[in-house]
């Protein structure tokens, strides 16, 4: 029943060492998000793909990337992650935007030693 | 920049009692929506209730229900009956409708407790 899947749960990378997380979703739903959330504060937006197309929040660090390589899968790289990036990171999806609910995933957390 | 302001960090309630959680917003806008999460501790986030900024009646789910006072840019959530498993953040979002500036914008969050 699971509908969107972040892989995986908890991540601990070294600094600088590049890292990739995953999100799948089995909703067919045309957008994907990434947020970041830090302890005890409000999840920030890094990026949205709609279908194809990527948008990058203003703010997100260069060191964020993301790949969506088809519809059901969405990935975070962060190239060289800092003791600061060290965070909850959630992916969601939705059918659209405006009124549309974001399913949110479980959050993959990571740790960066 | 709109903005959302949930200026209870945290809120307890006895189980079967009301509690009401505060928020506020800020925007130029006036076509927009508004809504309520709850992300429970190591569980993942989900909806629990949503408003259309055009509507004028307030949205109910089950126990959950809305005030939606649009002149005072005021959206809280009343939880009625609260049950053990309503502990959790909830947090209040803020989506426009102009394209290109619909992210959702989460206020800080308001953590609440169920005291049995």
């Amino acid at each position: 029943d699971a509908m969107v899947i972040q892989n995986p749960r908890y991540q601990v990378t070294q600094f600088g060492k590049p890292v990739t997380l995953s999100c799948s979703q089995t909703l067919n739903h045309n957008v994907m998000y990434w947020y970041q959330q830090k302890s005890s504060q409000a999840p920030k937006l890094l990026f949205h793909y709609y279908d194809k197309d990527f948008n990058n929040e203003a703010d997100t660090p260069d060191n964020f990337q993301s790949r969506r390589p088809n519809t059901s899968f969405c990935f975070l790289d962060i190239r060289s992650p800092g003791l600061g990036d060290a965070a909850m990171y959630l992916c969601a999806t939705s059918r659209g935007q405006g009124f549309y609910e974001q399913y949110f995933g479980p959050g993959t957390r990571l740790t960066v030693t | 920049a709109q903005t959302v302001t949930q200026s209870q960090p945290e809120m307890s309630v006895q189980e079967a009692e009301t509690v009401t959680l505060s928020c506020t917003y800020d925007t130029s806008e006036s076509d927009y929506y508004l809504f309520w999460y709850k992300q429970p501790p190591s569980r993942q986030m989900i909806l629990v209730i949503r408003q259309e900024a055009y509507k004028q009646q307030n949205a109910t789910e089950n126990r959950f229900s809305v005030n939606f006072q649009k002149a005072a840019k005021s959206f809280s959530l009343k939880i009625s009956d609260s049950q053990l498993g309503d502990a959790a953040m909830y947090f209040c979002a803020y989506r426009g409708s102009i394209q290109g500036a619909q992210k959702l914008v989460f206020g800080q969050g308001t953590r609440l407790t169920i005291n049995p």
